[in-house]
């Protein structure tokens, strides 16, 4: 099974601050990495497919990229409605994995 | 738009076998592959299996022995089966599409979820 690590587990931030999320894969995955967003109590929501494609109405300040083994998620200014996890997730082989979540929460 | 809902009892007993449904509004069940995805309660994502619609299957090796996923395309309903369930089978079990191919493979829609406590 390919493992998926994220970093860090958590972090607190300010409203308009500009946060990164790393997620590494145990093999190379090339751009098979989606990233979602899961608040309490919600399934997670589709965020960014194939490392760096925004899905249909996610706002632009989310933005993706890495390649091969290493990959970021950005959130160019964090927005009150950010708050919430962050999950990766591999599509290059089952069983697909995710990574074990990175948790963004209030300053 | 389409919306995905699970259905079925809210508590197993250990040793018995959990069974969930997942009906799909709003579109047709073909030509996507429908998955089942669990999360215990504060723990990351599993992927457990998903069923194509014309009946294909791919389960996760950690439950390949205790599942079983169906689809009845006639009422646009795909469902879960996982038996000799434990304690550590509690969790919020969803179910989502998957759309794409390729790179772009990814699940881009998903059921409320439900949560199902293992539990005598």
């Amino acid at each position: 099974d390919i493992q998926m690590t994220q970093s860090p587990s958590s972090l607190s931030a300010s409203v308009g601050d500009r946060v990164t999320i790393t997620c590494r894969a145990s093999q190379s995955i090339t751009g098979y990495l989606n990233w979602y967003q899961q608040k309490p109590g919600k399934a997670p929501k589709l965020l960014i497919y194939a490392a760096s494609s925004l899905e249909s109405g996610v706002p632009s300040r989310f933005s993706g990229s890495g390649s091969g083994t290493d990959f970021t998620l950005t959130i160019s200014s964090l927005q009150p409605e950010d708050f919430a996890t962050y999950h990766c997730q591999q599509s290059y082989s089952t069983p697909f994995t995710f990574g074990p979540g990175t948790k963004v929460d209030i300053k | 738009q389409v919306q995905l809902q699970e259905s079925g009892p809210g508590l197993v007993k250990p040793s018995e076998t959990l069974s969930l449904t997942c009906t799909v509004s709003g579109d047709s069940i073909s030509p996507y592959y429908w998955n089942w995805i669990r999360q215990p309660p504060g723990k990351g994502l599993e992927w457990i299996g998903y069923i194509y619609y014309s009946g294909s299957t791919n389960y996760n090796p950690s439950l390949k022995s205790r599942v079983a996923i169906s689809v009845d395309t006639s009422k646009n309903q795909f469902s879960l089966k996982l038996s000799s369930v434990t304690a550590a089978d509690t969790a919020v079990y969803y179910c989502a599409r998957r759309r794409g191919s390729g790179s772009r493979d990814n699940f881009d829609i998903w059921g409320q979820g439900t949560m199902v406590p293992v539990s005598s």
